[in-house]
């Protein structure tokens, strides 16, 4: 499906711990994102990149970093892994051309802290 | 930076009855406003779009109404079905002369009885 791939798909860690999650696509798209999704707290966006070596935070980023070396991947690292970081995370890329753009996502990835 | 709030959070109906979801949005720069749909288990899936030039949108039973003077959309389904059940996701984003960045609302979960 527009050639995106989350990898892994489940992960159990313990806290303090560090965990780097991928974001695999095939298709040369521009701009990559990584959310976590919470109960009651929908789809929170952590970190974004508009291009190979540039990124900028979103909305939760403290405890996030993320790299972006070649274009088709775009990673996630929880530096030190904390229970409150147990969540969903959804990769997202931009697919399409100015008026037909749309935020595609991967099948996300389960963390669980503990 | 973009807020977006959703309302209900949770929304029960009866199947053939009418379901809307209003959000609203904070940053008057945001000119794209998509709605998700989200089944358990399952990565979001994108239903219908509107962009700022537009102010209503409609696709089967589903349509899209923008006030940007008010700044809130809304999402419409006609003749609700089963199969309409599934947490629902508006987002603000695309602002213009600006990168590309998607906020999303905190979600409605729909649930249509027979």
């Amino acid at each position: 499906d527009a050639g995106i791939t989350q990898s892994p798909r489940h992960k159990v860690t313990e806290t303090g711990t560090p965990v780097t999650l991928r974001c695999h696509q095939t298709e040369n798209h521009r701009y990559m994102y990584w959310y976590r999704q919470d109960p009651g707290h929908g789809l929170r966006l952590i970190h974004y990149s508009y291009g190979v070596k540039d990124t900028d935070k979103g909305e939760v980023s403290d405890g996030y970093s993320v790299s972006r070396s070649k274009t088709e991947d775009f990673l996630l690292t929880l530096e030190s892994a904390t229970s409150s970081q147990t969540s969903v995370y959804f990769c997202a890329i931009i697919r399409g051309e100015g008026m037909n753009t749309e935020a595609f996502f991967g099948q996300g990835t389960r963390l669980t802290v503990v | 930076g973009e807020n977006v709030e959703q309302h209900p959070s949770t929304l029960s109906v009866q199947e053939g009855d009418s379901a809307v979801i209003k959000c609203t949005y904070s940053d008057s720069a945001s000119n794209y406003f998509p709605w998700y749909k989200q089944e358990l288990g399952k990565r979001p899936q994108l239903i219908i779009d509107i962009r700022s030039n537009v102010g209503e949108k409609k696709d089967q039973r589903i349509a899209v109404t923008l006030n940007k003077t008010a700044k809130h959309f809304s999402l419409h389904i006609t003749e609700t079905q089963p199969e309409d059940s599934a947490v629902y996701f508006c987002a603000a984003g695309w602002p213009s002369g600006g990168y590309n960045k998607l906020i999303f609302g905190a979600g409605t979960r729909l649930a249509v009885h027979p």
